[in-house]
């Protein structure tokens, strides 16, 4: 069983759509996140959710928007795509222990290309 | 905000020799974890270590957390070890968002 699956592993879409990601974890972890892998292979945090909860929301414009309906899944909703968006999107999940040991699992990521 | 330097940037090596990435960091840190990006794209977790030594196989790792920097050792490495390591930190504070170095990409020729 894949610990941190994402789904779809490929997404293609034109300018203007509107497109989402899904995350799901079964290591029963309370805290999920998503980060954003540029074409430099930076990666940066962008939204973090502990037990359905948004506790991390770095700069990142409002049409990216996560939801969270239980803490085992979280997805990421994209509003009129841009060219910039181009990346990998990688979800993780964690214990969510703050200031204790919490290990980041990561998912195999999903590659959106916007033409 | 906290600041993570990793080098080399690159690093080219024949099978079988050894190698050491360091990652420095500007701040404490609760979190520190190595991880192996595979040429596939795959992120996998190598070593959580905010202090100490760990070892795994080939693998080693050592943090010196009063000091501010974090060392990866890989020794008699093989070609499967390409790809690129990234050392990511959790400042402290409540949360654990992970701040990721810029890499080394090691491309390991037989």
């Amino acid at each position: 069983d894949t610990a941190v699956s994402q789904t779809p592993k490929y997404l293609v879409t034109q300018m203007g759509n509107d497109k989402s990601i899904k995350c799901e974890q079964n290591l029963g972890h309370d805290t999920m996140y998503w980060y954003k892998q540029d074409s430099k292979k930076f990666l940066k945090i962008m939204f973090s959710y502990n037990n359905k909860e948004l506790i991390i929301n770095e700069t990142v414009p409002n049409r990216f928007s996560p939801k969270s309906p239980d803490k085992a899944h979280l997805n990421l909703h994209i509003n009129s795509l841009e060219l910039g968006d181009s990346a990998v999107y990688f979800c993780a999940s964690s214990k969510g222990l703050a200031g204790g040991v919490d290990i980041q699992y990561f998912g195999a990521g999903t590659r959106l290309s916007v033409l | 905000g906290i600041q993570v330097e990793q080098s080399p940037p690159d690093l080219i090596l024949q099978e079988g020799a050894n190698s050491t990435l360091r990652c420095n960091f500007s701040d404490s840190v609760n979190n520190l974890q190595w991880f192996h990006q595979n040429p596939w794209g795959q992120l996998i977790n190598l070593f959580y270590i905010p202090s100490g030594t760990k070892q795994n196989g080939r693998l080693s790792a050592t943090t010196v957390a009063t000091e501010r920097y974090s060392l990866l050792y890989i020794s008699s490495s093989q070609t499967t070890d390409s790809g690129v390591y990234f050392c990511a930190v959790a400042p402290g504070g409540a949360t654990n968002k992970l701040i990721f170095g810029t890499g080394t990409l090691l491309a390991v020729q037989p």
